[in-house]
């Protein structure tokens, strides 16, 4: 049974910088694919990036590049996601997901079939 | 503003169908045979309930099915259960600069 828990709760200053991880278990992680996903109160999803563990690529939205990394650890079977220069814009919950795949169709991040346990972020003065 | 447009709310009785819109461009859902849908409770994460366009994963009702024509994908949602209220998004691949864009989301009311 594949389970991605996520790390809790975090209440962070703007301008500062926010570390969620994401563990798999149940799963091969090399043969698995990570994407993060945020929603703001009462707004919809919104993709921030995505990573091949076993590749160790990781790819991000035009609208975060520059201010996300993603990165993942084989050995622990563990994905992060890093954002910094915190603005109240980025209070969402922060979702990790993955999915089985191989070759170039782990770059599909629009499909997902297993959601993590999410993180609240909250920023605020 | 979300990539893909959505109606914001749709709505059906039980035993009705319902069927929901995602309109895109050719860069995304006219692109690609990569569309995907969640089906989102209140409190809870997503769950995926068709990915490229019509293909259910296992455990999925064959209640829901997807197509596509041109830019515009499709959600159908036959046999209405009050279950199925919650709220739904379209996502499509949108190749290897853009990756991935979602739609604003439609509440679905069973009444």
């Amino acid at each position: 049974q594949v389970q991605l828990v996520q790390s809790g709760a975090e209440v962070k200053k703007p301008g500062s910088s926010v570390r969620i991880s994401c563990k798999a278990s149940g799963v091969t992680f090399s043969s698995y694919t990570i994407t993060w996903v945020r929603q703001a109160p009462g707004q919809g999803l919104e993709w921030l990036g995505g990573i091949v563990p076993f590749f160790g690529t990781a790819n991000y939205a035009q609208k975060f590049q520059g201010r996300v990394t993603i990165t993942a650890d084989t050995s622990t079977s563990t994905a992060y996601m890093e954002l910094s220069r915190l603005t109240s814009d980025d209070m969402a919950v922060y979702y990790c997901a993955g999915r089985y795949c191989s070759g170039s169709n782990c770059y599909y991040y629009y499909y997902m079939d297993a959601w993590g346990t999410g993180t609240t972020v909250t920023v605020s003065s | 503003q979300s990539a893909l447009t959505q109606p914001a709310s749709v709505s059906g009785s039980p035993g009705q169908s319902i069927t929901i819109s995602c309109t895109g461009t050719n860069s995304d859902i006219g692109g690609y045979n990569l569309v995907s849908w969640y089906q989102q409770h209140p409190g809870k994460a997503p769950k995926v309930m068709i990915y490229e366009v019509n293909k259910r994963p296992s455990g999925v009702s064959n209640r829901f099915s997807g197509s596509k024509s041109g830019n515009t994908a499709s959600l159908t949602i036959s046999g209405l259960q009050t279950e199925d209220e919650a709220d739904y998004y379209c996502c499509s691949y949108a190749g290897v600069t853009t990756f991935v864009v979602f739609g604003g989301g439609t509440k679905l009311t069973v009444l």
